[in-house]
């Protein structure tokens, strides 16, 4: 069974820092990027960042470029994202995706999602 | 940055009918879309990609068409399980953006 299982969501102060991960199952995890898509508590979908196969290239969304850092260990079929200098506006709902091709594309499976919540 | 906007809002209707979802890019972005179903504390599902194409075990009441800017998601005769809100999203240009969603609502 194809499976995505993030975890590593939790509430946390802002400024301080969280470090998610997404368990892989199901499918050879190295030949597909792999993406974060965070979703704020009854709003809409928005991409944050993506790894290509191989970890060789990365993207951001504007809104975290330079606070968050996405990487991959193929090894352990694993995605992390490291979240820095959390804000208010973080708090979502992070859903790991794998994309249909080994950077981009459409993202054909999604975990559960785990929830970060940035607040004093 | 390119921007996806979706019509309408929200859809009413009633079991068995046709609902039209329509998606419309700021630029063009080929057939390069996909499209998405979430249900209420569900994670989103891939339902169409390449803007036309059904994605594994997607019925065939699901159609997806246009290409270049205006793209639109066709469920015919729907079904109770299809009352979820829909996403488009583009993945022609970084970065990738959804669109704001269309929910569709028993009428």
């Amino acid at each position: 069974e194809v499976q995505l299982v993030e975890s590593g969501g939790g509430l946390v102060q802002p400024g301080r820092s969280l470090r998610l991960s997404c368990a892989a199952s199901g499918f050879t995890f190295d030949d597909y990027g792999m993406h974060w898509v965070r979703q704020a508590p009854g709003k809409g979908l928005e991409w944050v960042s993506g790894v290509s196969w191989n970890g060789g290239t990365t993207d951001y969304a504007d809104s975290v470029k330079g606070r968050f850092t996405i990487s991959r260990d193929n090894a352990k079929n694993s995605l992390y994202m490291q979240m820095n200098s959390l804000r208010a506006e973080d708090t979502a709902l992070y859903y790991c995706a794998k994309a249909d091709s080994w950077f981009s594309g459409a993202f054909d499976v999604w975990g559960q999602g785990t929830m970060v919540t940035v607040s004093s | 940055e390119i921007v996806m906007t979706q019509s309408p809002a929200t859809l009413s209707v009633s079991p068995g009918e046709r609902a039209t979802l329509s998606c419309r890019a700021s630029q063009s972005i080929s057939s390069n879309l996909a499209w998405y179903q979430q249900k209420p504390g569900q994670a989103p599902r891939l339902l169409i990609y390449g803007a036309s194409t059904r994605a594994t075990g997607i019925p065939a009441r699901f159609s997806g068409s246009g290409s270049g800017t205006e793209f639109t998601l066709t469920i015919y005769s729907l079904q109770s399980e299809d009352f979820a809100v829909y996403y488009c999203q583009q993945f022609n240009n970084w970065p990738w953006t959804f669109g704001q969603g269309t929910k569709v609502e028993i009428k």
